[in-house]
């Protein structure tokens, strides 16, 4: 079946470590993004890329870093820059670069610090 | 600037109760699109309609229903005949015209619906 593969599903943390959450897609989207979630809240967006080997910061990219060498493929690292790490992560991608497609999102990822 | 704005934080109902989650929205563009999700506990958000700003037809599919409003900048979702399954964070969000890739999230409805 086509969809968002995300992973791990939790990942943990430690001070001054820099971690990286993997996302792929086999739905031949050639918009990939990345949200933070936090309780209560909606979704924020980090880092979009409409196309391979090019990306751009969204609202909070600080402490975030992302590549995207193939099309299915757009992981996002977390940095020890990053001091509130603790978040719900969701990846997603988009059919068209145009406006007004749906973005269909992955089950996500729950960071958490030890 | 474009925004989204869900109201209600958190909704509870008895099953087997209509219940409407309302999305008030902010633009500029005469151009866009808005759209309903659902995140269930599992946590995924699950894409359940798409309107454009030149269709003003309500729909339904099933017991959800969809209210579009330009008047009142509003596009409100009613569930009718809730179910436990429906109990989840509805979130409705905003994508112009223009811009490709901003599309904005409301901060959601937490929809609990009790047996």
């Amino acid at each position: 079946d086509g969809g968002i593969t995300q992973s791990p599903k939790y990942l943990f943390r430690k001070e001054g470590q820099n971690v990286t959450l993997s996302c792929e897609q086999n739905l031949n989207h050639d918009a990939m993004y990345w949200y933070r979630q936090d309780p209560g809240q909606g979704l924020r967006l980090i880092y979009y890329s409409q196309i391979v080997n090019d990306f751009q910061k969204g609202d909070i990219a600080e402490g975030y870093s992302v590549s995207r060498e193939k099309k299915e493929s757009f992981p996002l690292t977390v940095t020890s820059a990053q001091k509130n790490p603790t978040a719900f992560y969701l990846c997603a991608s988009r059919q068209s670069r145009t406006g007004g497609q749906p973005q269909h999102f992955g089950d996500g990822t729950r960071l958490s610090i030890l | 600037a474009q925004k989204v704005t869900q109201a209600q934080t958190e909704i509870s109902v008895v099953e087997k109760e209509d219940v409407t989650l309302d999305c008030v929205y902010e633009t500029r563009d005469t151009t866009y699109y808005l759209f309903w999700y659902k995140q269930p506990p599992s946590g995924e958000l699950v894409f359940l309609i798409r309107r454009n700003s030149f269709d003003e037809q309500n729909e339904i599919s099933g017991r959800y229903s969809w209210n579009f409003q330009k008047s009142t900048s509003s596009f409100n979702f009613t569930i009718t005949a809730s179910q436990v399954v429906d109990s989840a964070v509805y979130f409705c969000a905003l994508s112009e015209g223009g811009n490709n890739n901003d599309m904005r999230f409301g901060a959601g409805t937490r929809l609990t619906v009790k047996p």
